[in-house]
């Protein structure tokens, strides 16, 4: 089983949609979360941090469910810009005791007018 | 500001070729790591170093080797290139004071195509 697991879409939406994706990570140590957004052939960049409480930047939102090992990342208003690959991205415990990023697959997105 | 740096950006070796891809960042970060992302698959760790003289190994390290003499430089070797290291290689860099510390986000340099014939 993955450590981070995603829905890889392709998500085809049209624009001023809503929609969500989600994400579950298998070990129950993670501490950190995130959401990468990553344009064709480009790096991943940050998107947003996922907090416990969850939180809001604008149009989304992310939600952490610890009990459920489940992120998720509600896009609202879809723009054709929101169109890219975004990723799931969990802080996990290594062998040796140390932390590592583990990302998901990604889930691609395309906002279509 | 630069951020973080990798050469080549393109390159193409023949199978058994050996290769060093580099990565430089100037933001003093104690954190780096080398990931390859192929079709489907997303982003995958192959070493990863949490401060000069310490590395780790990731989710795929055979193959490759790795060296962190300096904080700013996080080299990648391929010893024997093959077939199947064909693919996107990203390092990234971040803030890492702690074991403890939450959500530090990754630098990702512009990427390396590699392919292996």
């Amino acid at each position: 089983r993955k450590e981070v697991e995603q829905d890889p879409g392709p998500f085809n939406v049209p624009e001023g949609a809503t929609v969500a994706f989600n994400c579950t990570y298998s070990n129950s140590a993670s501490q950190s979360f995130f959401w990468y957004r990553q344009d064709c052939r480009k790096e991943p960049k940050l998107l947003m941090s996922v907090y416990s409480s969850g939180n809001e930047d604008g149009r989304f939102t992310a939600q952490l469910n610890r009990a459920s090992q489940y992120i998720s990342l509600l896009i609202r208003d879809s723009k054709l810009s929101d169109s890219a690959t975004y990723l799931c991205v969990v802080n996990v415990l290594g062998d040796t005791g140390r932390r590592a990023l583990t990302f998901g697959s990604g889930t691609r997105l395309q906002v279509q007018p | 500001n630069a951020g973080v740096t990798q050469t080549p950006k393109f390159q193409v070796l023949k199978t058994g070729q050996s290769m060093t891809l580099q990565c430089a960042q100037d933001m003093n970060h104690e954190y780096m790591s080398w990931y390859r992302q192929d079709p489907g698959m997303g982003l995958r760790l192959i070493h990863y170093s949490v401060g000069a003289g310490i590395t780790d190994q990731g989710e795929v390290p055979n193959g490759y080797n790795v060296s962190r003499s300096t904080t700013e430089d996080f080299p990648l070797r391929l010893l024997s290139a093959a077939p199947s290291q064909t693919s996107v290689y990203f390092c990234a860099s971040s803030p890492f004071r702690s074991l403890r510390t939450e959500n530090q986000p990754q630098h990702f340099g512009d990427g390396t195509r590699l392919s292996i014939l």
